[in-house]
Formats: C-alpha cells, structure tokens, sequence
C-alpha cells in the first residue's frame, strides 16, 4: 500500500537531548512538510522540501532541522535549542511538478513528543 | 497574506442530526484552492475534498456536502445524518495558486463529538 510511514508513534526527550522523527513515503511524491500540533490548534508548518537536497523555513523552523538526502525520506530533528518540544508532529507529502500544482497533501500518523 | 477561520471550535450533536462547519478565508488571491481534512482521534489527518476557486457548485459525497460562496469567502462542510463515526476535528485550508511547495494555510480547526 502507498503511504507515508512516521516513527517512532511516541517519543521521549531528555533535556538537553536532540531527537530524530523519522517519515518515509511510497507515493513518489516531489513535496513533503513537516508540521507541528499543539492540544487544541491548528497546524503550523515547520519545513518544506520541494526537491531532493533543498529544504525551507516554514513558520516555525527555530529549534528544529531537516535533510532531504532521498526522495522518499524527510526526517526532522528537534534539537535541545527548542525549548517547548512536547506537541503532535505530522508529516505530510504531495505531488508538486508543472501541472499539478495545488494538490491535497498526505499525512502520516503523527509522532508525539513528550518531554521526560 | 492568507487567512482561514474556523470559529466554532467545538460542536456537539446527537446522532442522525445535521450539522454545519463553517469556514471563512481571506486571500487576495483570484485563483486559490480550498481543502477539508478530517482528523479522527488516532491522529492522521484525511482528506477530504479540494475545490478551486472557479468551480462554485456544491458538491455531495454520500452524506457530506459542500458550500462555496466566493460572495462570502466561505466554504461550509455540512454533514447529514451525523454518525458517531463523524466525531473528529475538521481542518478547512487555503492554498494560492502558484504558491512555493503547494503550502496550505489551515483553519484552527473545529472539534465535533457525535453523541449516541
């Protein structure tokens, strides 16, 4: 089955710890986002990849990095400078080449953060 | 810069009655693409429709339907018939056309419970 996959489902961090969201997608998508949800809010957007090798700030990029070394893979870190890391983090993927601008992003199952 | 509103945050309803979500968004945008997802408890957000800024006919899917009223910059997600399946929180979001990374800017989202 196509989809996107995100590990782990729960995640513990330790002060002063940087942890790594993992999320891989089959749906030979271009795109893929992450985004971070907080009990009760909408969705903010953390990074975008539009192509392999090149990422970019969303709205809330401090405290947190991204690679985008295979098509298929966007992992995000949380590193120990972002203060407040205990949310619900999505990943998400779409199609983005000439023609298909536009479209519906997917999302995995979520990993959430909790601070030990 | 674009804006989407979802002002009720909470709904609750009885089974087998209908209700409406509404959203409002701002954009100054003539070509823009509109999105429903659905968040269920587990936690991965499902899509649901996408609708462009041209086509201003309602749409029905089963036991959902969709208003678009560019005069308003609203578009409203009725379900008839409500199921305890439907209790989730609903996401309406905005896309402008041409947009770096097909980015979606979503509502704060509205929380319906379904009552047996």
């Amino acid at each position: 089955d196509g989809g996107i996959t995100q590990s782990p489902k729960y995640l513990f961090r330790k002060e002063g710890q940087n942890v790594t969201l993992s999320c891989e997608q089959n749906l030979n998508h271009d795109a893929m986002y992450w985004y971070r949800q907080d009990p009760g809010q909408g969705l903010r957007l953390i990074y975008y990849s539009q192509i392999v090798n090149d990422f970019q700030k969303g709205d809330i990029a401090e405290g947190y990095s991204v690679s985008r070394e295979k098509k298929e893979s966007f992992p995000l870190t949380v590193t120990s400078a972002q203060k407040n890391p205990t949310a619900f983090y999505l990943c998400a993927s779409s199609s983005y080449s000439p023609g298909t601008y536009n479209q519906p992003q997917h999302f995995g199952d979520g990993t959430r953060l909790s601070i030990l | 810069a674009q804006k989407v509103t979802q002002a009720q945050t909470e709904i609750s309803v009885v089974e087998k009655e209908d209700v409406t979500l509404d959203c409002v968004y701002e954009t100054r945008d003539t070509t823009y693409y509109l999105f429903w997802y659905k968040q269920p408890p587990s936690g991965e957000l499902v899509f649901l429709i996408r609708r462009n800024s041209f086509d201003e006919q309602n749409e029905i899917s089963g036991r959902y339907s969709w208003n678009f009223q560019k005069s308003t910059s609203s578009f409203n997600f009725t379900i008839t018939a409500s199921q305890v399946v439907d209790s989730a929180v609903y996401f309406c979001a905005l896309s402008e056309e041409y947009n770096a990374g097909n980015m979606l800017t979503f509502g704060g989202g509205t929380r319906l419970m379904v009552k047996p």
